[in-house]
């Protein structure tokens, strides 16, 4: 079954340092995944995206992720955390069997403590 | 204003009763989506449309109804609201529905059933 994984619910880093997001997928073929991001009481916004080429993709407000085949990961990453990163980021990827679809993970918390 | 607008934000209504969230697009886009969003679940889809007068069901679609007469706008509609219908309601929408195309969030419509 066509899936993705946020394992952790939450994490919690110091401003100024790096930070990870974690996501793993499950799907057959080649995945095109996605982070999106959500700030209190808004609609999602799309952060970046992976479809092909380089494996480091870069996207707003600093963040980046890479694509890592071998561990079907696609960890979300930013070398110096913010105060206003603090959200709720979600992992996402097409829908194999309909490709006009998103499967979303279960999101995870971001809190950075000044 | 161009946008992705939802109304309304907030609804409180009771068991039994009929309820529709209102979405409106500006841009064109052909794909809109309906999702839900619940702790523990992340979003799930529970309907979406490639065009107008062209519908189809997501992940969680019992109990909810949609129509689109319209390109730019999605109703959704609780024939008969139930507490397990309690939840952030998200529309969004998508120049295509490729998969590698990005989705637009409205700012989410928070239902709560009594």
């Amino acid at each position: 079954a066509q899936s993705v994984a946020q394992p952790e619910d939450q994490v919690n880093v110091a401003e100024g340092n790096p930070l990870t997001v974690k996501c793993t997928y499950s799907v057959s073929g080649n995945p095109y995944l996605f982070w999106y991001v959500q700030y209190p009481n808004r609609g999602l916004q799309f952060l970046l995206k992976y479809i092909t080429g380089d494996n480091l993709v870069k996207g707003s407000y600093g963040f980046e992720a890479e694509f890592n085949k071998s561990q079907t990961s696609f960890h979300l990453k930013k070398p110096s955390a913010l105060v206003s990163d603090s959200a709720l980021y979600f992992c996402a990827v097409r829908d194999i069997r309909n490709t006009d679809k998103l499967i979303f993970g279960t999101g995870t918390r971001l809190q950075v403590f000044p | 204003d161009a946008g992705i607008t939802q109304s309304p934000r907030y609804k409180i209504t009771e068991t039994g009763r009929q309820v529709t969230l209102m979405c409106h697009q500006t841009w064109s886009h052909s794909y809109m989506f309906w999702y839900r969003q619940d702790l523990g679940h992340g979003l799930r889809l529970i309907y979406y449309s490639a065009a107008a007068d062209i519908t189809d069901k997501g992940e969680v679609p019992d109990g909810y109804v949609v129509s689109r007469s319209k390109t730019e706008n999605f109703p959704l509609t609780l024939e008969s609201a139930t507490r397990s219908q309690t939840s952030v309601y998200f529309c969004a929408s998508s120049e295509s529905g490729s998969g590698a195309n990005v989705l637009t969030f409205g700012a989410g419509s928070r239902l709560t059933v009594l």
